[in-house]
């Protein structure tokens, strides 16, 4: 089975922090996502990454970047931590042209104080 | 992508078939079916997918209407580990598109 492995399960940080949030799959896929799920406001897609070194915006990508030096792992970066940015922040890998196949991480549960 | 309209929430027996509905009466010719499920605390979890024919796979089955605008999930034996919001997605595939996620239908499996 594919493992999508996100490295905090919560996290606490400060306004005006930098954050990072890990992902890791092991399934070689070439695909990878981030996504942040608010309640009322479902799944929205922040930034995905169709291979190494390559990145694109989703749909709500102000405040963050994202950094892929190798296929396994790619990381959402909040430059500056704002309390708007507490969510619960989701990890998502799939095969190459396979975007509707998704395998998720649990998750990473944000909160910005 | 089509939209997709889902109910809320819906319950169901241990034991029984939970049919979750689901319409997407704009669907397109080359739009495929998708349905996730999201148990509380992990991340959305792939279920089944299809364009015109029923599927069934080990987790669940579709069936999908001939005319392609509504089409139902059906969980055969329903567990209380089957509690979850369930999503039903409609997805044009092609490169650069993206799932879209809507807001879902709650199962509650009861006991």
């Amino acid at each position: 089975d594919v493992k999508v492995t996100q490295s905090s399960r919560y996290l606490v940080k400060r306004t005006g922090e930098k954050v990072f949030l890990e992902c890791v799959q092991d399934m070689d896929h070439e695909n990878m996502f981030w996504y942040r799920q608010d309640p009322g406001l479902g799944l929205r897609l922040i930034y995905f990454s169709y291979d190494v070194k390559m990145k694109e915006k989703g749909d709500i990508p102000e405040g963050y970047s994202v950094s892929r030096e190798k296929k396994e792992r790619f990381s959402l970066i909040l430059e500056s931590a704002s309390t708007n940015q507490t969510s619960m922040y989701l990890c998502a890998s799939s095969l190459a042209g396979r975007n509707e196949k998704l395998f998720f991480g649990s998750g990473t549960q944000l909160s910005v104080l | 992508d089509a939209k997709t309209t889902q109910p809320t929430s819906m319950d169901c027996a241990e034991g029984r078939a939970a049919n979750l509905p689901c319409n997407h009466s704009t669907i397109s010719g080359n739009e495929y079916v998708y349905w996730y499920r999201q148990i509380h605390s992990q991340g959305p979890q792939y279920i089944i997918h299809g364009l015109k024919n029923n599927e069934t796979n080990e987790m669940a089955s579709l069936i999908i209407t001939e005319d392609r605008k509504s089409s139902t999930l059906i969980l055969p034996h329903a567990t209380l580990r089957d509690t979850a919001v369930y999503y039903c997605i409609v997805h044009r595939r092609e490169y650069g598109n993206k799932l879209v996620f809507g807001a879902g239908t709650i199962l509650r499996v009861k006991s």
